[in-house]
């Protein structure tokens, strides 16, 4: 079976550039998470989806950061203009559904570096 | 307050010897799961195990045990015989119910160096 699939796995922009992250979750996967992980730090949820909908996006920056997964399957998460604290690994999430006894499955990231 | 904390930074073993990870956390409800996961350098975060709040018995898996101690709230990992491919850097998460969904924090991460 295959794994969470990110792309694309490094990422170097100027500042002020749009910046866009792919994901796709585990076959059959209905909830689907971007966390932000800084250098050193353990994974910070940007946002979680059941299916299409958005259900926590507290933490995801409005103002530049954008989300969306059509269809309920793969997600991207877009920055729009990238600032150069955004510089981190992006990593992609997914889990059968919500409940606590679900088991995130992690992909491999995204390391965006912002000049 | 961390809701979840690993106090080790980073840690150095010679290989074969034995080592402990501690994870302490906080929560107030009564119903939660723990999580260690290992991320090695190639980045991606991979599943170790997962432990419910009513499950306190001592997990084993070849080289890796857990020990669940709802008094002291710790979840600590132990890696017997370590190996150079145990290099990683390992965290702790908490899982709570929050509106319905889980809610999971993940520790600080701490850092291992296998020496050969």
């Amino acid at each position: 079976e295959a794994g969470v699939v990110q792309s694309p796995r490094y990422k170097i922009i100027e500042k002020k550039q749009p910046v866009a992250f792919w994901c796709n979750p585990i076959s059959g996967h209905n909830t689907l998470y971007w966390y932000l992980q800084n250098l050193g730090q353990g994974p910070e949820l940007l946002i979680r989806y059941e299916n299409e909908e958005a259900v926590d996006d507290s933490q995801l920056p409005k103002d530049r950061f954008s989300a969306e997964r059509l269809k309920g399957v793969d997600s991207t998460l877009k920055i729009q203009p990238a600032e150069l604290g955004d510089s981190a690994v992006y990593l992609c999430a997914s889990s059968l559904d919500h409940r606590g006894t679900d088991t995130q499955y992690f992909g491999p990231g995204t390391r965006l570096t912002v000049l | 307050a961390q809701k979840v904390t690993q106090a080790q930074t980073e840690i150095s073993v010679v290989e074969k010897e034995d080592v402990t990870l501690d994870c302490v956390y906080e929560t107030r409800d009564t119903t939660y799961y723990l999580f260690w996961y290992k991320q090695p350098p190639s980045g991606e975060l991979v599943f170790l195990i997962r432990r419910n709040s009513f499950d306190e018995q001592n997990e084993i898996s070849g080289r890796y045990s857990w020990n669940f101690q709802k008094s002291t709230s710790s979840f600590n990992f132990t890696i017997t015989a370590s190996q150079v491919v145990d290099s990683a850097v390992y965290f702790c998460a908490l899982s709570e119910d929050s509106g319905g969904y889980q809610k999971v924090t993940f520790g600080t991460g701490t850092k291992l160096q296998v020496i050969p």
